[in-house]
């Protein structure tokens, strides 16, 4: 069974740029989800796709994106890259309701310049 | 204050030792409990999870949650250079997982 499949791997970007992020979910699985991880902030909740329509988000400022297809892939989006956007974006998926817990891919590690 | 709180160690034992990691939690909405973990360069896998309060054992792995104290934790019995990594714990409620900052735990031979 594939697992959660994010590309690329790595990323680097100059600052002002944007960014689009790849997620392929488990066979089956309707719900992604998007974290960023970084030192200072551990894991934060970006956004929770469910059936193409965004059901949860945190707290991040609107550069931020994201979207579903029908398939249940999701990318993420992030305009107007700054510094601080450096860090390892991951993306799990889940049954609904996430009993059985949410499952992540190896995430992609965006460095901006 | 963070909703989950998690000692941010580092934390390093011997080969063989008991390990116990914790955390505190204020939101009583939270209804799953969970423990993931992150080996280097990879994503967090998850180990257990759990609803109610009390234990659950798997393998070297025993999760307990405390509901009443908002306290939960992972022990790791006989543990081994390859559980070095950091472990993350995760509760979850509206189906938006809060993650604590996590714990680095290195096991040295």
């Amino acid at each position: 069974k594939a697992g959660v499949t994010q590309t690329p791997r790595y990323l680097i970007k100059t600052r002002g740029q944007q960014v689009t992020l790849s997620c392929s979910p488990i066979s089956g699985h309707r719900s992604v989800s998007w974290y960023q991880q970084t030192p200072g902030q551990g894991l934060q909740f970006l956004f929770e796709y469910f059936s193409e329509t965004q059901r949860n988000k945190g707290n991040f400022p609107g550069r931020f994106s994201g979207r579903q297809f029908s398939n249940s892939r999701s990318e993420m989006n992030v305009s107007t890259l700054e510094l601080g956007d450096s860090a390892l974006y991951l993306c799990a998926s889940s049954q609904d309701p996430p009993n059985y817990g949410y499952t992540f891919g190896s995430g992609t590690r965006l460095t901006v310049v | 204050q963070k909703e989950v709180e998690q000692d941010p160690g580092p934390l390093s034992v011997p080969e063989g030792a008991i390990v116990s990691l914790n955390c505190t939690y204020s939101n009583s909405a939270f209804q799953y409990f969970m423990w993931y973990r992150q080996y280097s360069r990879k994503g967090p896998e998850l180990l257990m999870y759990t609803y109610s309060s009390g234990n659950k054992e798997d393998g070297r792995f025993t999760a307990q949650v405390d509901k009443s104290s908002k306290y939960i934790s992972l022990f790791i019995r006989d543990s081994q250079p390859s559980d070095s990594a950091t472990y993350l714990c995760a509760m979850t409620y509206t189906d938006k997982l809060i993650f604590g900052t996590g714990t680095r735990l290195q096991v040295f031979p």
